[in-house]
């Protein structure tokens, strides 16, 4: 069965440094979403692209983060500098529609310690 | 903004046992409500989704109520095993374009 990639499964860095994830949605999902899971909390969206374009992303921390999805294939979300606020799971999820409804499929996601 | 609660946060049952999540929202003007099972350190595998017109979905031994107007859902889960045991997260989304606001879960231990 086609999974949702994400690399790298975990990640250490020191606040100040540069981070970035890669996500590999499923082959066809036009939609693909980034998510922040804070533990114990419930993952909360950071940004949402249709093919190569960013749907929403109201909740990203402009400032220093960034994503982008240049084919319109796989994702790249990167955090300069990071900060300790910043460890969390990020998950990626990409959807189709099923039913009539878009599904969500999620990778394992990307843990972040930052010290 | 719209607040997702789920009570408890988490629940220990034995075997066999029929057990019920709770899941509560503030903003009724949802387009659908949404249950995932999340187990440790991994990502999240959609469960059953709920369109808000409906009143109920069912997959297997999970049945998943909507009350729109009371703001709250529910996901029974009948005659549970071991391999239930996870977190479960209810979300609502409010356009249908599955950006989603979460519960905080509730953790689920099936007790063999």
């Amino acid at each position: 069965e086609a999974e949702v990639a994400q690399s790298p499964r975990y990640k250490i860095t020191e606040k100040s440094q540069a981070v970035a994830f890669w996500c590999d949605p499923i082959s066809g999902h036009a939609t693909l979403y980034w998510y922040r899971q804070i533990l114990g909390q419930g993952p909360e969206l950071l940004v949402q692209f249709q093919d190569e374009s960013v749907v929403d992303d109201s909740q990203l921390p402009k400032d220093r983060f960034s994503a982008e999805r240049l084919k319109g294939v796989d994702s790249t979300l990167k955090i300069q500098p990071a900060e300790l606020g910043d460890s969390a799971m990020y998950l990626c999820a990409s959807s189709s529609t099923t039913g009539g409804y878009e599904k969500l499929f999620f990778g394992s996601g990307t843990q972040l310690s930052v010290l | 903004k719209q607040e997702v609660t789920q009570i408890p946060a988490a629940l220990s049952v034995p075997e066999g046992e029929n057990l019920v999540l709770n899941c509560s929202f503030t903003d009724s003007a949802i387009y659908n409500l949404q249950w995932f099972r999340q187990d440790p350190g991994k990502g999240l595998t959609s469960l059953l989704l709920i369109q808000s017109s409906q009143r109920e979905q069912t997959s297997g031994r999970l049945n998943a109520s909507l009350d729109k107007s009371s703001g709250r859902s529910t996901l029974y889960i009948a005659a549970s095993q071991p391999g239930d045991s996870a977190t479960y997260l209810c979300a609502s989304d409010q356009t249908g374009a599955n950006n989603l606001f979460f519960g905080t879960g509730t953790r689920l231990t099936v007790i063999p």
